[in-house]
C-alpha cells in the first residue's frame, strides 16, 4: 500500500535552532501533501497544503516565514521551523494524496518536536 | 475550523464488545473518512463512504451516513485489546480535511 516515511521521528533541540522535517512518499507520486499539527489529545490541525513545484497554500493564522514548506518533488516535501520556541514544541504530521476524488490520504509516523 | 464533532470523546469497553463512535458535521460534503491514530503515531486510514452511500463495511468495521442528519457512525464489532486508539472522523472541504476531535477508546482485555 501507500507508504509515506517522516524524518525524523523525535528531535530535541535548544530554543532558537531551526529544524527541518521531510515528509516522502516511497512507493507513489504524491500529488498533494498536507502538513498538520497536534496538541497532546487534541486533534489534527491542517498548517499547509503543499504541491510540488508551486507554494503551499497556508492555513488562516499559520505564519509562513515560520513554517517554511518546499515541495521540490512529487515524492519529498519539507517542513523547516525557523527559529524555534519552546511554544513550537508540538506533534508535526504529514500525509499525502495520490490523486483527486475520493481518496483517502497517507500519513507519515509524525515527529515530535521538543524545544528547550 | 474544526467540522466534525465526536463522541463519546472517551470510550472504554471489555474486549469482545461492540463500539460505536459518532460524528456530526456541519456543512454538505462529498464524502466522510474514518481514521485511527495508535498513541504517538500518524493516522491510518479506515474507511471512506460517499455522501451517496448509506452504509459501508470493512472487516469488523461498520460505518453508517446520514446525510439529512449530518451525522456518521463507526460501529467496530467483537473488539480487541488491540483497537484501543483514538479514532477520528474528518471531512472533506475543499479538497482538505476537517477533522473532528476524536474519540479515545479503551479496550481492556
Amino acid at each position: 500500500g501507500a507508504v509515506v516515511s517522516q524524518h525524523p521521528s523525535w528531535v530535541i533541540c535548544k530554543s532558537g535552532t531551526s529544524v527541518k522535517i521531510e515528509c516522502r512518499s516511497l512507493d507513489f507520486q504524491a500529488t498533494t501533501m498536507f502538513w498538520y499539527r497536534q496538541f497532546p489529545k487534541q486533534s489534527l490541525m491542517l498548517m499547509a497544503t503543499s504541491n510540488e513545484g508551486s507554494k503551499a497554500t497556508y492555513e488562516q493564522g499559520v505564519e509562513k516565514d515560520k513554517f517554511l514548506i518546499n515541495h521540490a518533488s512529487l515524492t519529498l516535501s519539507t517542513l523547516t521551523v525557523t527559529s524555534a520556541h519552546p511554544e513550537d514544541s508540538s506533534f508535526y504530521i504529514c500525509s499525502a494524496l495520490i490523486g483527486t476524488g475520493d481518496q483517502p490520504q497517507h500519513f507519515g509516523d509524525g515527529t515530535r518536536l521538543s524545544i528547550l | 475550523s474544526q467540522q466534525g464533532e465526536e463522541d463519546p470523546q472517551a470510550l472504554s469497553i471489555q474486549e469482545g464488545e461492540n463500539a460505536t463512535m459518532n460524528c456530526s458535521y456541519k456543512t454538505s460534503i462529498n464524502n466522510l473518512q474514518w481514521y485511527r491514530q495508535n498513541s504517538g503515531r500518524g493516522l491510518v486510514h479506515l474507511i471512506l463512504i460517499r455522501s451517496n452511500e448509506r452504509e459501508k463495511h470493512s472487516g469488523r468495521l461498520r460505518v453508517t451516513l446520514d446525510t439529512s442528519k449530518k451525522s456518521s457512525s463507526l460501529m467496530i464489532t467483537a473488539s480487541r485489546a488491540a483497537d484501543t486508539a483514538s479514532y477520528f472522523c474528518a471531512t472533506e472541504e475543499g479538497g482538505k480535511l476537517i477533522f473532528g476531535q476524536g474519540t479515545e477508546l479503551s479496550v481492556k482485555p
